[in-house]
């Protein structure tokens, strides 16, 4: 079956620390995508990164990068020199080919609360 | 992209009643999924919205509760029959960006509060 895990629950650094949210995911399907997605306090989902299950390269966005690893199962998402605008809830999604090869529904991780504290 | 409208996107609404969200696509779109987001949680599928054909629920949903129409390849509403305070969620519609792309877009959600 399907699953997401983001064991951490609420990070909490100060500004300009790094920070990395660890994501975890399950799935049998050789072809999935995995998706990190922001949720500040305004409630609005804010896509942040797409990846494919073929692609392992590692991505670097401004402050932002993310590391995939097929043989640990992990898709792990590394704020670097933290603001307090990066304060938000993190979300890891992971989605499979939907019946007949349509799209999947995404499955969403609990979420990682980021405190970042000036 | 698709782009969602999304309505209402907030209301207060005394147990017992319904509510009727609906969404509107800028664009043509096959599968149509709708999320529950109850306070503090994640995401959690309700059901998936095909054009023409009865909604899938997900385990714990039930069409009496939730039920759904997709009269078009544009547009789908989601009602929450019979309110509870514990209907107290983010609902929110989300499309597929297409075959072969598998991104998504969402609507910016309805904050439902039920008093």
């Amino acid at each position: 079956a399907q699953k997401v895990t983001q064991a951490q629950t609420e990070i909490s650094v100060v500004e300009k620390e790094d920070v990395t949210l660890d994501c975890v995911y399950e799935t049998r399907d050789t072809t999935y995508y995995l998706f990190w997605y922001k949720q500040p306090p305004s409630g609005e989902l804010v896509f942040l990164i797409r990846r494919n299950s073929f692609d392992e390269q590692n991505e670097i966005s401004g402050r932002y990068s993310w590391n995939f690893q097929k043989s640990t199962s992990s898709f792990n998402f590394t704020i670097t020199a933290s603001q307090v605008v990066d304060s938000a809830v993190y979300f890891c999604a992971l989605s499979e080919r939907g019946y007949g090869g349509s799209q999947g529904n995404l499955i969403f991780g609990k979420g990682t609360k980021l405190s970042v504290k000036p | 992209s698709a782009v969602i409208s999304q309505k209402p996107s907030r209301d207060i609404c005394q147990r017992g009643t319904s509510l009727t969200i609906q969404c509107q696509v800028d664009s043509q779109v096959t599968m149509m999924f709708w999320y529950r987001q109850q306070p503090g949680q994640s995401l959690t599928l309700i059901a998936t919205a095909n054009q023409g054909s009865e909604a899938t629920y997900e385990s714990g949903f039930v069409i009496d509760k939730f039920p759904i129409s997709r009269p078009n390849l544009t547009f789908s509403t989601l009602t929450v029959s019979n309110m509870s305070p514990e209907d107290s969620s983010i609902y929110l519609c989300s499309v597929g960006k297409g075959q072969g792309y598998y991104g998504y877009t969402f609507g910016s959600g309805t904050r439902l509060t039920v008093v």
